[in-house]
């Protein structure tokens, strides 16, 4: 069975600096996607980032990143240049094709004025 | 503007209550869903839907019911409520022909039942 894994329950950064958040998973399966959703304070969850396993190039959006590490089944979010606003739940997510998303247990990201 | 619309936000009911939360999306999405989460915790699946006539229990096992009637519309009802189904609860919607299938959630409803 896949299963997503966060091994970090709670994250902090300073504000303007870089944090990672990790997230391994476990699939069978060659063909899939993965996503980061952001879930900020007592508002609506949205979509950070998506990468399809078929790319190897690592998708950016912004000051979003991913290291995506397809033999290792790791897919970890790098944010640059933090701020205020980027506090929230971090979700992990798999899907295979046409299956349902599989989602991690979170991390709760805090920034540090 | 597409969206997803979720009602009520907030619901406060006594034990044993009939209570019906109200999804809809105006995105012509396929594929809905309804997930159970705690405050600061993961996400259950607990029903989702193809389509039009389609249902389907999800991972977590719950008490409620979901119907699908029209393809905007997702809602979900307890017949008879009771203080562990306390939690929030997540609507979201994707479409089916798009192939990454990205999930585009709801506000929440949150759901104390005393």
């Amino acid at each position: 069975a896949q299963t997503v894994t966060q091994s970090q329950p709670e994250m902090s950064v300073q504000e303007a600096e870089t944090v990672t958040l990790s997230c391994t998973y476990d699939t069978s399966e060659s063909d899939y996607y993965l996503f980061w959703y952001k879930q900020p304070p007592s508002r609506q969850m949205i979509l950070v980032i998506r990468q399809e396993a078929y790319k190897q190039q690592n998708a950016t959006e912004n000051r979003f990143s991913v290291n995506f590490q397809k033999a290792a089944k790791s897919f970890s979010l790098k944010i640059s240049d933090s701020q205020l606003g980027d506090a929230a739940m971090y979700f992990c997510a798999y899907r295979a094709s046409y299956d349902k998303v599989i989602f991690g247990p979170g991390t709760s990201l805090s920034v540090i004025p | 503007e597409a969206d997803i619309y979720q009602t009520p936000r907030y619901l406060v009911i006594g034990t044993g209550k009939k209570i019906t939360l109200e999804c809809s999306q105006t995105m012509g999405h396929d594929k809905m869903y309804w997930y159970q989460q705690d405050p600061g915790m993961e996400l259950h699946l607990i029903h989702y839907s193809y389509g039009v006539n389609s249902t389907e229990k999800g991972d977590l096992s719950s008490e409620s019911t979901v119907s699908r009637i029209r393809t905007e519309h997702f809602p979900l009802t307890l017949e008879s409520a009771r203080p562990s189904h306390t939690s929030q609860y997540l609507c979201a919607s994707s479409d089916l022909s798009g192939s990454t299938d990205t999930q585009y959630f709801g506000p929440g409803t949150r759901l104390t039942v005393l």
